[in-house]
Protein backbone atom coordinates (compact mmCIF):
# COMPACT_ATOMS: atom_id res chain seq x y z
CA UNK A 1 0.00 0.00 0.00
CA UNK A 2 0.63 3.42 0.24
CA UNK A 3 1.68 5.66 3.18
CA UNK A 4 2.84 9.10 3.66
CA UNK A 5 4.08 10.53 6.82
CA UNK A 6 4.14 14.41 7.73
CA UNK A 7 3.47 16.86 11.10
CA UNK A 8 -0.07 17.10 12.14
CA UNK A 9 0.77 20.66 13.49
CA UNK A 10 2.90 23.31 13.30
CA UNK A 11 3.19 26.94 14.52
CA UNK A 12 5.16 29.54 12.90
CA UNK A 13 5.09 33.79 13.29
CA UNK A 14 4.94 36.11 10.90
CA UNK A 15 8.00 36.60 8.61
CA UNK A 16 9.32 33.03 9.86
CA UNK A 17 10.59 30.67 7.60
CA UNK A 18 8.52 26.91 8.08
CA UNK A 19 9.71 23.44 6.57
CA UNK A 20 6.94 21.19 6.30
CA UNK A 21 8.22 17.08 6.11
CA UNK A 22 6.84 14.37 4.18
CA UNK A 23 8.21 10.51 4.44
CA UNK A 24 6.58 8.13 1.73
CA UNK A 25 6.68 4.60 1.84
CA UNK A 26 4.91 3.79 -1.95
CA UNK A 27 5.31 1.15 -5.14
CA UNK A 28 5.79 2.28 -7.94
CA UNK A 29 6.52 6.47 -7.13
CA UNK A 30 7.87 8.99 -9.73
CA UNK A 31 6.87 12.32 -7.76
CA UNK A 32 5.89 14.17 -5.15
CA UNK A 33 3.63 17.49 -4.75
CA UNK A 34 2.23 19.55 -2.30
CA UNK A 35 -1.13 21.38 -1.90
CA UNK A 36 -2.33 23.96 -0.19
CA UNK A 37 -6.14 24.02 1.38
CA UNK A 38 -7.77 26.45 3.51
CA UNK A 39 -10.77 25.77 5.80
CA UNK A 40 -13.69 25.19 3.65
CA UNK A 41 -11.83 25.44 0.52
CA UNK A 42 -10.55 23.37 -2.40
CA UNK A 43 -6.74 21.74 -2.37
CA UNK A 44 -4.69 24.36 -5.10
CA UNK A 45 -1.49 22.67 -6.26
CA UNK A 46 1.75 24.46 -4.91
CA UNK A 47 5.19 22.63 -6.52
CA UNK A 48 6.24 19.36 -7.59
CA UNK A 49 9.59 17.28 -7.50
CA UNK A 50 9.90 14.36 -10.16
CA UNK A 51 13.65 14.71 -9.44
CA UNK A 52 16.15 15.05 -6.40
CA UNK A 53 16.67 18.35 -5.46
CA UNK A 54 15.04 21.75 -4.74
CA UNK A 55 12.34 23.42 -6.61
CA UNK A 56 11.03 27.38 -5.86
CA UNK A 57 8.19 29.04 -6.57
CA UNK A 58 8.02 32.35 -5.05
CA UNK A 59 8.06 32.02 -1.21
CA UNK A 60 7.57 28.38 -1.76
CA UNK A 61 10.14 25.83 -2.36
CA UNK A 62 10.10 22.05 -2.20
CA UNK A 63 12.48 19.57 -1.96
CA UNK A 64 12.52 15.87 -2.76
CA UNK A 65 15.05 13.13 -1.68
CA UNK A 66 14.36 9.60 -3.68
CA UNK A 67 17.02 7.89 -2.14
CA UNK A 68 15.61 8.80 1.55
CA UNK A 69 11.90 8.26 0.46
CA UNK A 70 11.69 12.25 1.95
CA UNK A 71 10.48 15.55 0.72
CA UNK A 72 9.67 18.62 2.46
CA UNK A 73 7.25 21.92 1.53
CA UNK A 74 9.41 25.70 2.67
CA UNK A 75 7.44 28.26 3.15
CA UNK A 76 9.61 31.78 3.30
CA UNK A 77 8.88 35.09 4.99
CA UNK A 78 5.10 33.65 6.10
CA UNK A 79 1.91 35.70 6.13
CA UNK A 80 -1.23 35.14 7.96
CA UNK A 81 -3.19 34.26 4.80
CA UNK A 82 -0.67 30.93 4.81
CA UNK A 83 -2.71 29.68 7.76
CA UNK A 84 -3.99 26.63 6.14
CA UNK A 85 -3.65 22.85 5.87
CA UNK A 86 -1.06 21.46 3.53
CA UNK A 87 -0.82 17.88 1.92
CA UNK A 88 1.87 16.00 0.84
CA UNK A 89 0.68 13.84 -2.08
CA UNK A 90 2.68 10.73 -3.76
CA UNK A 91 1.92 10.04 -7.86
CA UNK A 92 2.77 6.20 -8.82
CA UNK A 93 1.28 4.43 -11.70
CA UNK A 94 0.55 1.14 -12.55
CA UNK A 95 -0.63 -0.54 -15.08
CA UNK A 96 -3.90 0.90 -15.18
CA UNK A 97 -3.22 4.72 -14.87
CA UNK A 98 -1.32 7.12 -12.54
CA UNK A 99 -3.25 8.68 -9.23
CA UNK A 100 -2.42 10.65 -6.28
CA UNK A 101 -2.05 9.48 -2.69
CA UNK A 102 -2.05 12.27 0.14
CA UNK A 103 -0.84 12.24 3.11
CA UNK A 104 -2.76 13.08 6.66
CA UNK A 105 -2.46 17.12 6.33
CA UNK A 106 -0.43 19.49 8.45
CA UNK A 107 -2.39 22.31 10.14
CA UNK A 108 -0.18 25.36 9.73
CA UNK A 109 -1.11 28.20 11.89
CA UNK A 110 0.89 31.49 11.43
CA UNK A 111 0.72 34.16 14.63
CA UNK A 112 1.54 37.47 14.24
CA UNK B 1 -10.30 28.40 -18.26
CA UNK B 2 -8.35 26.79 -15.53
CA UNK B 3 -11.38 26.14 -13.24
CA UNK B 4 -13.24 23.10 -12.47
CA UNK B 5 -16.88 23.74 -12.11
CA UNK B 6 -18.60 20.86 -9.55
CA UNK B 7 -22.68 21.30 -8.75
CA UNK B 8 -24.62 21.36 -6.43
CA UNK B 9 -22.41 23.00 -3.69
CA UNK B 10 -24.11 21.66 -0.89
CA UNK B 11 -26.69 18.52 -1.17
CA UNK B 12 -28.88 17.34 1.84
CA UNK B 13 -30.54 13.89 0.69
CA UNK B 14 -32.26 10.80 2.93
CA UNK B 15 -30.75 6.60 2.64
CA UNK B 16 -33.73 6.42 0.24
CA UNK B 17 -32.26 9.58 -2.61
CA UNK B 18 -31.11 8.97 -5.57
CA UNK B 19 -28.98 12.49 -6.83
CA UNK B 20 -26.32 12.84 -9.01
CA UNK B 21 -23.09 15.20 -8.29
CA UNK B 22 -21.76 16.76 -11.51
CA UNK B 23 -18.16 18.13 -12.64
CA UNK B 24 -17.36 19.82 -15.55
CA UNK B 25 -13.64 21.15 -16.77
CA UNK B 26 -12.67 22.91 -20.19
CA UNK B 27 -8.94 22.82 -19.92
CA UNK B 28 -8.58 19.65 -22.38
CA UNK B 29 -7.73 17.24 -19.51
CA UNK B 30 -7.77 13.90 -20.26
CA UNK B 31 -8.31 12.37 -16.93
CA UNK B 32 -10.88 12.81 -14.09
CA UNK B 33 -11.03 12.22 -10.88
CA UNK B 34 -13.63 11.93 -7.48
CA UNK B 35 -11.95 12.46 -4.14
CA UNK B 36 -13.74 12.07 -1.09
CA UNK B 37 -12.48 14.16 2.07
CA UNK B 38 -13.88 13.97 5.76
CA UNK B 39 -13.61 17.10 7.76
CA UNK B 40 -9.60 17.52 9.46
CA UNK B 41 -8.45 14.43 6.72
CA UNK B 42 -7.06 14.26 3.23
CA UNK B 43 -8.80 13.65 0.31
CA UNK B 44 -8.89 9.65 -0.48
CA UNK B 45 -8.83 8.99 -4.49
CA UNK B 46 -12.16 7.01 -5.73
CA UNK B 47 -12.79 6.99 -9.09
CA UNK B 48 -9.65 7.50 -11.86
CA UNK B 49 -11.22 7.64 -15.39
CA UNK B 50 -8.46 8.47 -17.88
CA UNK B 51 -9.60 9.44 -21.51
CA UNK B 52 -13.40 8.33 -20.52
CA UNK B 53 -12.23 5.29 -19.45
CA UNK B 54 -13.05 4.06 -15.96
CA UNK B 55 -9.23 3.14 -15.14
CA UNK B 56 -8.72 3.34 -11.16
CA UNK B 57 -12.01 2.08 -8.81
CA UNK B 58 -10.60 2.49 -4.93
CA UNK B 59 -12.85 -0.57 -3.74
CA UNK B 60 -15.66 2.07 -3.88
CA UNK B 61 -19.17 0.72 -2.65
CA UNK B 62 -21.96 0.30 -5.41
CA UNK B 63 -23.74 2.98 -4.49
CA UNK B 64 -21.15 5.04 -5.94
CA UNK B 65 -21.72 5.00 -9.66
CA UNK B 66 -19.32 7.36 -11.13
CA UNK B 67 -20.15 8.51 -15.14
CA UNK B 68 -17.94 10.14 -17.90
CA UNK B 69 -20.11 10.72 -20.20
CA UNK B 70 -17.62 12.61 -22.74
CA UNK B 71 -13.38 14.18 -21.76
CA UNK B 72 -15.21 17.66 -20.30
CA UNK B 73 -18.16 15.99 -17.83
CA UNK B 74 -17.71 13.82 -14.93
CA UNK B 75 -20.51 12.65 -13.07
CA UNK B 76 -21.03 10.69 -9.48
CA UNK B 77 -24.83 8.97 -9.01
CA UNK B 78 -25.45 8.58 -5.81
CA UNK B 79 -28.34 5.86 -4.67
CA UNK B 80 -28.86 4.22 -1.31
CA UNK B 81 -26.32 6.33 0.63
CA UNK B 82 -25.24 5.48 4.49
CA UNK B 83 -24.70 8.86 6.69
CA UNK B 84 -21.13 7.60 7.15
CA UNK B 85 -21.05 8.77 3.17
CA UNK B 86 -21.90 12.85 4.33
CA UNK B 87 -18.09 14.32 3.30
CA UNK B 88 -16.86 16.66 1.04
CA UNK B 89 -17.13 15.42 -2.99
CA UNK B 90 -14.47 16.85 -4.82
CA UNK B 91 -13.76 16.01 -8.45
CA UNK B 92 -10.34 17.35 -9.85
CA UNK B 93 -8.73 16.82 -13.58
CA UNK B 94 -5.22 16.84 -14.54
CA UNK B 95 -3.55 16.63 -18.04
CA UNK B 96 -3.46 13.15 -18.13
CA UNK B 97 -3.58 10.42 -15.44
CA UNK B 98 0.04 9.70 -16.26
CA UNK B 99 0.81 13.32 -15.47
CA UNK B 100 -1.38 14.06 -12.57
CA UNK B 101 1.57 15.84 -10.65
CA UNK B 102 -0.54 19.04 -11.08
CA UNK B 103 -4.53 18.36 -9.72
CA UNK B 104 -7.05 21.23 -10.53
CA UNK B 105 -9.52 21.19 -8.02
CA UNK B 106 -12.96 21.95 -8.45
CA UNK B 107 -14.58 23.31 -4.78
CA UNK B 108 -16.55 20.19 -3.74
CA UNK B 109 -19.77 19.54 -2.73
CA UNK B 110 -21.14 19.17 0.78
CA UNK B 111 -23.06 16.30 0.69
CA UNK B 112 -25.32 15.33 4.14
CA UNK B 113 -27.00 11.96 3.96
CA UNK B 114 -30.01 11.73 6.61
Amino acid sequence: GQSLEQPSEVTAVEGAIVQINCTYQTSGFYGLSWYQQHDGGAPTFLSYNALDGLEETGRFSSFLSRSDSYGYLLLQELQMKDSASYFCAAQTINTNAGKSTFGDGTTLTVKP
Amino acid sequence: DTEVTQTPKHLVMGMTNKKSLKCEQHMGHRAMYWYKQKAKKPPELMFVYSYEKLSINESVPSRFSPECPNSSLLNLHLHALQPEDSALYLCASSQSSSTNEKLFFGSGTQLSVL
